[in-house]
């Protein structure tokens, strides 16, 4: 099963600040997906990203898929909130056979107002 | 779209009791999974059906882990004498046919504390 790291594991910011949260992983993904994870709720899609290098914008939110397929970001410019959330990391990797998705231990936002 | 259903949201049941939960995938998919999740943990995968048949299942699950869907929709997961270490989120996800990108749709989760 491959793994994927995500960092930090906690974060607390004030309201307006920026953050980046990172998934990290030495293998290789077919494409990887961000959720997002509100407390007594199942994950919620944010985004998908497939290409190497590609970058993908939603709102405030932008997502960027490292060159390699190995590691992706996840960068908020003033945070609100209503980003408090756990942010979890995904990833298929469709040359393994396998069809599981695969899930880091996510990176635990609050946003203090 | 109605949205994926689990039942029940919440359970609690005494150590070796045995406990089954049910989900409801969004009616036109296809693919159902079953994750758990442990408190400030990511979802941990379970097993993956394709209409009917199971098609995947976690080395690490238990023989006391159990999943069915009968008839291609919804599927139960049944866990026999439960134990403490049992306790946690049991989500329930679906997607239509497609490639590997496409995107799974989670229930709410059914959260099961064993004491």
């Amino acid at each position: 099963t491959q793994l994927l790291e995500q960092s930090p594991q906690f974060l607390s910011i004030q309201e307006g600040e920026n953050l980046t949260v990172y998934c990290n992983s030495s293998s290789v993904f077919s494409s990887l997906q961000w959720y997002r994870q509100e407390p007594g709720e199942g994950p919620v899609l944010l985004v998908t990203v497939v290409t190497g290098g590609e970058v993908k914008k939603l709102k405030r939110l932008t997502f960027q898929f490292g060159d390699a397929r190995k590691d992706s970001s996840l960068h908020i410019t003033a945070a609100q909130p209503g980003d408090t959330g756990l942010y979890l990391c995904a990833g298929f990797d469709s040359g393994a056979g396998s069809y599981q998705l695969t899930f880091g231990k996510g990176t635990k936002l609050s946003v203090i107002p | 779209d109605t949205g994926v259903s689990q039942d029940p949201r919440h359970k609690i049941t005494k150590r070796g009791q045995n406990v089954t939960f049910r989900c409801d995938p969004i009616s036109e998919h296809n693919r159902l999974y079953w994750y758990r999740q442990t408190l400030g943990q990511g979802p941990e995968f379970l097993t993956y059906f394709q209409n009917e048949a199971q098609l995947e299942k976690s080395r690490l699950l238990s023989d006391r882990f159990s999943a069915e869907r009968p008839k291609g929709s919804f599927s139960t997961l049944e866990i026999q004498r439960t134990e403490q270490g049992d306790s946690a989120m049991y989500l329930c996800a679906s997607r239509a046919t497609g490639g590997l990108n496409e995107k799974l749709f989670f229930g709410s989760g059914t959260q099961l504390s064993v004491l």
